[in-house]
């Protein structure tokens, strides 16, 4: 199948910085990305569909100028979680989906620890 | 958006077959129902997706009722490392709007 890579797989940062996360599709243009979040023992949760070129669309109770999140290419989109704080620890998952719709395929996520 | 529901979780024993189904009453007519696998700590991995009547690949086979409003992923002979969550998901995919939502997914449990 596609390949979707997430960089880092893990982080630990410091109260109040800022941590950047990059979903790139290795071998196929993605239109749409997904970022979701996800807590031990639970699903994901959507957090927002980024389409290339455009805005993010966020869910509900997301905080757009926490979680920017940034599709400039049709391989690439970034999440970028501003003054993380203890509570933003989780683990965060992209997913690309092929150019004219299909299948996607999710990365292997991103631990953040904020300590 | 179509909602799902499936069990929470289920148990099997290594060389079973494995039936999970998944009930999504308001499925669309340009929706597919598409399965995902997820360990601990990793993204979740695409395993089937079809539209209706049955579908087949080398892992799994994906049972759609002519109605669609479940459907059935059926793992043969799962052993230890089946062990996961299964999440069904129902969307139109040519739709670049659509958006990716799981439910609970399924804790599936295998053991000698």
């Amino acid at each position: 199948g596609a390949v979707v890579s997430q960089h880092p797989s893990w982080v630990i940062c410091k109260s109040g910085t800022s941590v950047k996360i990059e979903c790139r599709s290795l071998d196929f243009q993605a239109t749409t990305m997904f970022w979701y979040r996800q807590f031990p023992k639970q699903s994901l949760m959507l957090m927002a569909t980024s389409n290339e070129g455009s805005k993010a669309t966020y869910e509900q109770g997301v905080e757009k100028d926490k979680f920017l999140i940034n599709h400039a290419s049709l391989t690439l989109s970034t999440l970028t979680v501003t003054s993380a704080h203890p509570e933003d620890s989780s683990f965060y998952i992209c997913s690309a989906r092929q150019t004219g719709g299909g299948k996607a395929f999710f990365g292997q996520g991103t631990r953040l620890t904020v300590v | 958006l179509a909602k799902t529901t499936q069990p929470i979780s289920m148990d099997s024993y290594e060389g079973q077959e494995v039936n999970i189904t998944c009930s999504h009453n308001n499925i669309a007519t340009n929706d597919y129902i598409t399965w995902y696998q997820q360990f601990p700590s990793q993204g979740p991995r695409f395993i089937i997706q079809g539209y209706k009547t049955k579908v087949t690949n080398e892992v799994a086979s994906l049972f759609i009722p002519a109605d669609r409003k479940s459907s059935t992923l059926s793992l043969p002979r799962v052993s230890l490392s089946d062990t996961a969550v299964y999440y069904c998901l129902v969307g139109d995919l040519a739709g670049t709007a659509s958006k990716l939502t799981f439910g609970t997914g399924t804790r599936l449990q295998v053991t000698l």
